[in-house]
């Protein structure tokens, strides 16, 4: 089955410091993976997607097949990147599987 | 329009009682899909509709839950005996369409109907 785990519920990081927020899936066909992001009151929107291979807001994601994570990464974290991130797999002709979730706490 | 909108923003309900939740799509979207996001739980998938192919119904919990899409464009989620367990926020999401590696299917999402069931 497919399957998306982010091991953190939350992750506290100070400002100016580096942050990653693990996700690892589990699908055995060619994935496509997002990371979607919801700042406090508004809407869940994307952030990133692997195939784009971008770095939007300061944040990169690898696709690593091999060790079947994408974890996204930032080098200097900031207070307007607290939000919730969820990573996301797309199969086929089908609707994105979400992992539960990491809220990202940037401390000033 | 400007985006996904859903209606009412906010829901309370008490158990038992049938409730309409409503989503207006992105005009010219063929993708619809629904979620249940709930703490604890992340995001639920519930329901995808994709042009006029028969829906998606496998992430529906119960057959108390059902969803129409009218015309290719307004879908009515519609939960029938609330329980307190269906309290959570509803999300609404539209993409252009649906398809592996399509650049189109950014999914857009809804500012979604908080449920509260007493």
């Amino acid at each position: 089955a497919q399957r998306v785990t982010q091991p953190e519920k939350l992750l506290s990081v100070f400002k100016g410091a580096p942050v990653e927020l693990k996700c690892n899936y589990s699908y055995s066909g060619s994935p496509e993976l997002f990371w979607y992001v919801q700042y406090s009151r508004q809407r869940l929107q994307l952030l990133l997607r692997h195939i784009s291979r971008e770095s939007i807001k300061g944040f990169t994601a690898d696709l690593n097949k091999g060790e079947t994570s994408f974890h996204l990464k930032k080098p200097f974290a900031q207070e307007e990147d607290s939000a919730m991130y969820y990573c996301a797999l797309e199969r086929g002709n089908t609707p994105l599987v979400f992992g539960k979730g990491t809220r990202l706490s940037v401390i000033a | 329009g400007a985006g996904v909108s859903q209606s009412p923003s906010n829901k309370v309900t008490e158990k038992g009682k049938d409730v309409e939740l409503r989503c207006d799509p992105i005009s010219g979207h063929t993708a619809l899909y629904w979620y249940r996001q709930s703490l604890g739980q992340g995001l639920e998938f519930l329901i995808y509709f994709q042009g006029n192919s028969a829906p998606d119904k496998s992430g529906l919990p119960s057959d108390r839950f059902s969803a129409e899409r009218t015309g290719g464009s307004v879908s009515t989620l519609t939960i029938q005996r609330t329980q307190q367990e269906d309290s959570a926020v509803y999300l609404c999401a539209s993409s252009l369409t649906s398809g592996h590696g399509s650049s189109y299917n950014e999914q857009f999402f809804g500012p979604g109907t908080r449920l509260t069931v007493l």
